[in-house]
This record gives C-alpha cells, structure tokens and sequence, in this order.
C-alpha cells in the first residue's frame, strides 16, 4: 500500500513566483490535511480538506494561500507571489474516513530566492 | 499558554535504558492524542496514538494518558541508536476536524 505521495520534493522559486505543491493522499484514505514546517519551528495546521470541500482552513495565511482537493487528482496547495518568509517544509498528511492516525508524506521543501 | 508544551531538550539516555518523554496540553476538551518521531531532514512518523485514560503498549514503546491532569508522556524501552530523533506531541480537539496541534519536539539523543 503506497503511502502520502507529495510532489515535488524540492521546488525552488524566485519572489514574486508562483509555487505548486501536489500531494496524493494514501489509498482509501479521504481526509488530507496541509502542514507547515518553519525552520527550528514545530508543525502548524493550515488547511484540512475532503473531497471538494475546504473543512477547516484556520491556520491558511489570509492572503496568496490557496487549496484545494478535487472530484479527481492530488490535493494542490498554491502559494502565488511567494515571498522569502514562505520557505519551509509543507507537509501533506492523510487519514482514513472513520479513523483519526494522520500520516505524513515526504514533504515539499520550498526555497524562495 | 502554549496549547501543547514539551520540554525541547535535548534529552540524553544511555543505550538499553528507557527514556521518558512528557507532554502537556491545555484545552480540557482534547480527544486524541499522538505521538511522531521525525528525523532531521523527515517527515513525522506515526508510532503511538491513544484516546482514553491509562496505558497502551507497543513493542518497545508506552504511551500514557491521563486526562485529568492534562498530560501525556512516551516511554521508550531498551533505548536504541536509532531512537535517536526529535519526539512530536500532536493533540486533536474535536472529532469531526482532526486537525493537529504540535508542541515544538523533544530532540531525544541515545549515547551508545
């Protein structure tokens, strides 16, 4: 059984760029929720998410943030003009409909330039 | 107050011994309670959940909770190298978002 699968594992961007972080959730499992690693910080909640529904999107910077989990295909979350300040691990983890063990996948290390 | 407190450590254990992680967490209403351990350059591994009073046994490893002081802790067995890594508290508030809330780790180091 395949675990978290997230794409790309290192994506590099310049200021003012967009980045694309693609996760797909382990097989059977209908929750996904994104996470943010700070350098030396801990993990913070931003978005948690079904299938076509945004369920909780309490820890999601206001501005630039975005996610999304469609019919069909990976959860995306899109950063659009991305500043240093969002260089981090962004971490994708899933779960189970009747389940509450999250697991993580690899994680996208983002570095803005 | 922080939402879910660790001590940050380091911690340091010999080979063989057992190491004691502890976690506090501040909303009465919490449900569920996890353990991660993650690596430097990782992603956090699941290695303990538990939900009601008392303790639960896998292996090498003991979670312990008790909800009325607020608190959970990770016992680790016969403490090996490759125990060494960072230890996440993660605490749920509600059924229905189990979104996750994380103290800041334990770095736990075991001294061969």
């Amino acid at each position: 059984n395949a675990g978290v699968m997230q794409n790309p594992r290192h994506l590099v961007r310049r200021r003012g760029q967009e980045a694309r972080l693609r996760c797909s959730p382990m097989k059977g499992h209908s929750h996904v929720y994104w996470y943010r690693q700070l350098p030396e910080e801990g993990l913070k909640f931003m978005v948690y998410l079904q299938k076509e529904n945004i369920i909780d999107e309490s820890g999601m910077p206001k501005e630039r943030f975005s996610a999304e989990f469609p019919k069909e295909g990976p959860s995306i979350l899109r950063i659009q003009q991305v500043v240093r300040g969002d260089s981090a691990a962004y971490f994708c983890a899933s779960s189970p409909m009747d389940r509450y063990e999250q697991y993580f996948g690899p994680g996208t290390r983002l570095t803005v330039t | 107050q922080k939402e879910v407190e660790q001590n940050s450590g380091p911690l340091s254990v010999p080979e063989g011994a057992i190491a004691s992680l502890n976690c506090t967490y501040s909303d009465r209403g919490s449900q569920s309670f996890f353990w991660y351990r993650q690596y430097s350059g990782k992603s956090p591994e699941l290695i303990m959940s538990i939900y009601s009073n008392g303790d639960k046994e896998d292996g090498r490893f003991t979670a312990q909770l008790n909800k009325a002081s607020q608190y959970v802790s990770l016992l680790i067995r016969d403490s090996q190298p490759s125990d060494s890594a960072t230890y996440l508290c993660a605490v749920t508030v509600n059924f229905g978002n189990e979104k996750l809330t994380f103290g800041t780790g334990t770095r736990l180091t075991i001294i061969p």
